[in-house]
């Protein structure tokens, strides 16, 4: 089993552009989370996916993110018209189907250092 | 929301004394409470969990206390040996139909050889 595997580990983006990173969850995961993490912060929430649909993106900015999961491939977190304030490392983190608040671990990526210059 | 606070933020120990590493929070209807680890650059990863219808949880040099009339939870690392060194976040699960995990703000631990 691979593990959550993320992509790309470092993009650099210029102010304006867009970002779009990639997250596949481990073999069997149906549910992805991601979170950002700021440099020298903690891990922020920011949206729980299943399966083509966003169950909880209470952590979302409300402009220029987006976030997806289709029924073939990646879940991928959109950003546009990206600034300075952008600038984090994006974890994606996976659990299996069926796992409930009371039952166990979250699986994380390495990450997606983003830096927007 | 869940609320998670985290003290200390950094913590510098001697090799082969104790660490202990606080939190609370908010939400009295959170029951799973994970620790986590990150070395630097790197992803974090589960250290130890506990419910919230136990009291203490401990794995070798590692525990973890909770008490939830107070609603805080604790980790302690006995013994630190300087691969210890990492930030530690502490977590809190909400209660509902599924896995929604609020973080701590994380503690930077230091092993001074």
């Amino acid at each position: 089993n691979a593990g959550v595997m993320q992509n790309p580990r470092h993009l650099v983006r210029r102010r304006g552009q867009e970002a779009r990173l990639r997250c596949s969850p481990m073999k069997g995961h149906s549910h992805v989370y991601w979170y950002r993490q700021l440099p020298e912060e903690g891990l922020k929430f920011m949206v729980y996916l299943q399966k083509e649909n966003i169950i909880d993106e209470s952590g979302m900015p409300k402009e220029r993110f987006s976030a997806e999961f289709p029924k073939e491939g990646p879940s991928i977190l959109r950003i546009q018209q990206v600034v300075r304030g952008d600038s984090a490392a994006y974890f994606c983190a996976s659990s299996p189907p069926g796992q409930t608040a009371n039952t166990g671990e979250l699986f994380f990526g390495e990450g997606s250092r983003l830096t927007v210059l | 929301g869940e609320n998670v606070e985290q003290h200390p933020s950094t913590l510098s120990v001697q090799e082969g004394d104790s660490a202990v590493i606080k939190c609370t929070y908010s939400d009295s209807a959170s029951n799973y409470f994970p620790w986590y680890k990150q070395e630097l650059g790197k992803r974090p990863q589960l250290i130890i969990d506990i419910r919230s219808n136990v009291g203490e949880k401990k794995d070798q040099r590692i525990a973890v206390t909770l008490n939830k009339t107070a609603k805080h939870f604790s980790l302690h690392i006995t013994e630190t040996q300087p691969e210890d060194s990492a930030v530690y976040f502490c977590a809190a699960s909400w209660r509902g139909g599924y896995q929604k995990v609020t973080f701590g703000t994380g503690t930077k631990l230091q092993v001074i050889p």
